[in-house]
């Protein structure tokens, strides 16, 4: 089935450490996201890629990095640099343009324990 | 800049009572209107979408039209059911890239 994977579910993170939540999707879409999710506030995008090797800063890219080397794939490194970075992830996926449909993954929590 | 302003929950309804959750949005041009719905746990899912002035968006129920007049793209639904419990984000297409400006979400529960 067409789809985009997010892994893994759950994820705890020391203090000082870096993570990284894998995102790959099946659907041939160019275009990927990140997004982040706190309670009450929606979701605030963090990354975005419209072509491989290529991506742009979204609202609130300080303490994340990405890479895009493959169409199928976007992971999120979650840095020490990001003073609170609990909150549930969202993968995202789309063909490039405006008023085109985003799917979204299953998302990853991360607890910093 | 753009942005979506909806209805704070959360909402309370019984099964069968009809449901309305106001979007109103702020945009340059004529941006796609969307309806996302997230069950607990999971990602979002699409609900309906408009892509121009009048459409209507429609699924499971669920209607929305875009109204340019009033900057507005309120959901509806005239019978919930308790399966409809979840939270409900109002979005906007913004610029040329196509990433969406989301609402803070409207937790809605359905009670038997």
């Amino acid at each position: 089935d067409g789809g985009i994977t997010q892994s893994p579910k759950y994820l705890f993170r020391k203090e000082g450490q870096n993570v990284t939540l894998s995102c790959e999707q099946n659907l041939n879409h160019d275009a990927m996201y990140w997004y982040r999710q706190d309670p009450g506030q929606g979701l605030r995008l963090i990354y975005y890629s419209q072509i491989v090797n290529d991506f742009q800063k979204g609202d609130i890219a300080e303490g994340y990095s990405v890479s895009r080397e493959k169409k199928e794939s976007f992971p999120l490194t979650v840095t020490s640099a990001q003073k609170n970075p609990t909150a549930f992830y969202l993968c995202a996926s789309s063909i490039v343009g405006p008023g085109n449909t985003i799917y979204f993954g299953e998302g990853s929590w991360l607890t910093v324990v | 800049g753009d942005s979506v302003t909806q209805m704070e929950g959360p909402v309370t309804l019984s099964e069968e009572a009809f449901l309305t959750i106001n979007c109103t949005y702020t945009a340059t041009g004529y941006p796609s209107l969307f309806w996302y719905v997230q069950y607990p746990g999971e990602g979002l899912q699409l609900l309906l979408k408009a892509t121009k002035a009048d459409d209507k968006g429609s699924n499971k129920g669920f209607e929305a039209t875009y109204r340019k007049e009033t900057t507005s793209f309120h959901l509806e639904k005239g019978s919930v059911q308790v399966s409809d419990s979840a939270v409900y984000f109002c979005a906007l297409g913004s610029g040329s890239q196509g990433n969406l400006i989301f609402g803070k979400g409207t937790k809605l529960s359905v009670k038997p």
